[in-house]
C-alpha cells in the first residue's frame, strides 16, 4: 500500500512564527504536492515538485515556500504564519505521467492564533 | 479557462437508494477525470478515473462514473447507497499545461453526501 505520512495531525502556532510541515512518501513517486483545503473552495495547489530540488508554484504560493532535498520528503514552510493561513494542509504524491492518480496523506489541521 | 464544477454542495439520499454526485468540466484537449472521497478527519482516497475507452468506469466500494463528452460531465454513481458512504466527494480534472507531464489536478469544491438509514 502506498503510504503518505504527514508530521502532525494538528498544529497550533502564533502569528509570525515560522512553521514547517513535513510530508514523506514511501512509493518512490517523482511528483509531490502541497494543497490547502478550505470549506467551499475545494483543494487549492500551493506548490508541487517533480524531482529532487525542483519546485513549481501552484495557484496560491504567496506566503509559502517548499523544500525537497530527498525524493521521499517534501516540506512546506510558512515563513511568517498569519491567521489567514489557518487551514487543512494536504500532501500528495504520484508517479510522473498523465494518467496517474495522486495519493494523499491524512492532512495537518493548522491553526494560527 | 480549465475548470471543474460540482453544482451541489450536498446530496441527501436514503440508504438502499441509488445515488448520483454531479461533476462538469471544461478542459483543453482530452479530459482525464478523477473522483476522490474524503471521510471525516482523513485525507483524500482515490475512487476511480477516466482516461479513455469505455464511458462507464468502475471503481472502489461499488462506485462507478459515467463520462459524457457531449455534456462535458463525469457523474459519480452507486446503485445502492450505504450509510458508510456518507463523506465529502471531490471531482478533479487533469490540468493541461503545455507539454508538462507533472500530473497537476484541478479539484471541484466538493459535494457532501449524506446517506440516511
Amino acid at each position: 500500500d502506498v503510504k503518505v505520512t504527514q508530521s502532525s495531525r494538528y498544529l497550533v502556532k502564533r502569528t509570525g512564527e515560522k512553521v514547517f510541515l513535513e510530508c514523506v512518501q514511501d512509493m518512490d513517486h517523482e511528483n509531490m504536492f502541497w494543497y490547502r483545503q478550505d470549506p467551499g473552495l475545494g483543494l487549492r495547489l500551493i506548490y508541487f515538485s517533480y524531482d529532487v530540488k525542483m519546485k513549481e508554484k501552484g495557484d496560491i504560493p504567496e506566503g509559502y515556500s517548499v523544500s525537497r532535498e530527498k525524493k521521499e520528503r517534501f516540506s512546506l514552510i510558512l515563513e511568517s504564519a498569519s491567521t489567514n493561513q489557518t487551514s487543512m494542509y494536504l500532501c500528495a504524491s504520484s508517479f510522473l505521467g498523465t494518467y496517474n492518480e495522486q495519493f494523499f496523506g491524512p492532512g495537518t489541521r493548522l491553526t494560527v492564533l | 479557462a480549465q475548470s471543474v464544477a460540482q453544482p451541489e454542495d450536498q446530496v441527501n439520499v436514503a440508504e438502499g437508494n441509488p445515488l448520483t454526485v454531479k461533476c462538469t468540466y471544461s478542459v483543453s484537449g482530452n479530459p482525464y477525470l478523477f473522483w476522490y472521497v474524503q471521510y471525516p478527519n482523513r485525507g483524500l482516497q482515490f475512487l476511480l478515473k477516466y482516461i479513455t475507452g469505455d464511458n462507464l468506469v468502475k471503481g472502489s466500494y461499488g462506485f462507478e462514473a459515467e463520462f459524457n463528452k457531449s455534456q462535458t460531465s463525469f457523474h459519480l454513481k452507486k446503485p445502492s447507497a450505504l450509510v458508510s458512504d456518507s463523506a465529502l466527494y471531490f471531482c478533479a480534472v487533469r490540468l493541461y499545461y503545455g507539454s508538462s507531464n507533472t500530473g497537476k489536478l484541478i479539484f471541484g469544491q466538493g459535494t457532501t453526501l449524506q446517506v440516511k438509514p
